[in-house]
């Protein structure tokens, strides 16, 4: 079984200045890893993943995680965030092999960007 | 345009009174899924569907039923809800192999 924490519930910050949204995880088996982003009164949108290869995925709207398999952690960042980035950002990984599309997600983080 | 369509999108219903989410995608997705979403909980799933006539308990399949008679369609049935299931409730669906899930609108279930 997996299991995923997103460490801080809620983040403020200010326009313009850089976040990190932290996430690690637990499993016995590999895992693939997403982040999931929902905005007020939407479904979850797909942000970026990581399946293999370069261990630094990046998204078409500025955010970047990078995999780190020695520490479980799959952290979203962003370098300089908008208004518009004020969403939920959930963290969520399913086991490579079987089951495969089975996500496990962490509890959410909600990125408040302030003017 | 490609999407995940759920009804009714919101519900305020009585305990034990039967009801049907429905859940629709025009993608032509072999994987489907329903999930909750509870304040402090994040996103747990209900049950999930490989492909037409295979379904599967998630986590929290316990008071839920589903059914895929047809590939595009994926309703959820609540026999007889109980106040524990009001809650938010999203609908996803996938192209296998992908690994990238679409997600309905949600449907906002009260029970009272």
């Amino acid at each position: 079984a997996q299991s995923v924490t997103q460490l801080d519930s809620q983040v403020p910050v200010f326009e313009e200045a850089p976040v990190e949204l932290r996430c690690n995880y637990s499993s016995s088996v590999s895992v693939y890893l997403f982040w999931y982003v929902q905005y007020p009164n939407q479904g979850l949108q797909l942000l970026l993943k990581y399946l293999s290869g370069s261990t630094l995925v990046e998204s078409i709207n500025g955010f970047e995680a990078e995999f780190n398999k020695s520490q479980t952690s799959f952290h979203l960042r962003k370098p300089s965030v908008h208004i518009s980035d004020t969403a939920e950002y959930f963290c969520a990984v399913s086991p490579v092999g079987a089951g495969s599309y089975q996500l496990t997600f962490g509890k959410g983080t909600k990125l408040s960007v302030i003017p | 345009e490609a999407q995940v369509t759920q009804n009714p999108r919101y519900l305020i219903t009585v305990t034990g009174k039967k009801l049907t989410v429905t859940c629709s995608q025009n993608m032509n997705h072999e994987y489907m899924s329903w999930y909750r979403q509870d304040p402090g909980l994040g996103l747990r799933q209900i049950y999930y569907s490989m492909n037409v006539e295979v379904t599967d308990k998630g986590d929290v399949p316990e008071g839920y039923k589903v059914s895929r008679k047809e590939k595009r369609n994926f309703p959820l049935i609540l026999e007889s809800p109980s106040p524990n299931q009001t809650s938010l409730y999203f609908c996803a669906s996938m192209e296998a192999g992908s690994y990238e899930q679409y997600f309905g609108p949600g449907t906002r279930l009260t029970v009272t």
